[in-house]
């Protein structure tokens, strides 16, 4: 699975749009890129994922560059309740296993 | 919503001694996972189990750890003989394919004293 490249932290005020950046420069042609987050000790959370179109849903939209090599998930009004660790991680279609690196720690403040 | 249910949630044992955690997936799922995450680690791939048998396991997973689907609603993970290394969260998780997002559960948290 290709490695992904995430900043540790990132603040957000509450009510504003989260943009919380991934690099995964390595990735081929047939891995999607998942978003996870983990709210304090909880299981994570699947959020969206995408291979190569834009993808919204409900919780967040996943914009993925032309050439694949980074995408962006957003909020678009971030709330406390979003304050989490947020994963970026690329896996095959056909793969079972998810790779969790160290994530981005989001904080959400009034 | 469909829910991944774990059971303890909180289990203490002493070293040495056998632990089962259990998870029931939800129900029209075929894909399972054991995942764990020591205090202030990252979580980390356990085992993936589909069609009753183990379909990938990693270096963690050694012959201490074992998995059943011992009926059509129950997942198990035991621990032949926990050591104190084995305290962590314990997470399961379930897809109904591999493409899609995986549901996890909300975690058995392992105290080995």
């Amino acid at each position: 699975d290709a490695k992904t490249t995430q900043p540790p932290s990132m603040d957000c005020a509450e009510g504003r749009a989260a943009n919380l950046p991934c690099n995964h420069s390595t990735i081929s042609g047939n891995e999607y890129v998942y978003w996870y987050r983990q709210i304090h000790s909880q299981g994570p959370q699947y959020i969206i994922h995408g291979l190569k179109n834009n993808e919204t849903n409900e919780m967040a939209s996943l914009i993925i560059t032309e050439d694949r090599k980074s995408s962006t998930l957003i909020l678009p009004h971030a709330t406390l309740r979003d304050t989490a660790v947020y994963y970026c991680i690329v896996k095959a279609g056909t793969a079972s296993k998810l790779t969790f690196g160290t994530g981005t720690r989001l904080q959400v403040t009034l | 919503e469909p829910e991944v249910t774990q059971t303890p949630s909180h289990q203490v044992t002493q070293m040495g001694q056998e632990v089962i955690l259990r998870c029931v997936p939800i129900s029209n799922h075929l894909y399972f996972y054991w995942y764990r995450q020591i205090l202030g680690q990252k979580v980390e791939f356990l085992v993936s189990f589909y069609n009753n048998e183990i379909s990938e396991k990693s270096e963690i997973f050694d012959d201490q750890f074992s998995v059943e689907r011992p009926d059509g609603s129950n997942f198990t993970l035991k621990i032949r003989s926990t050591k104190l290394e084995d305290s962590a969260m314990y997470f399961c998780a379930s897809t109904p394919d591999r493409n899609y997002g995986y549901t996890f559960g909300s975690g058995t948290r392992l105290t080995v004293v």
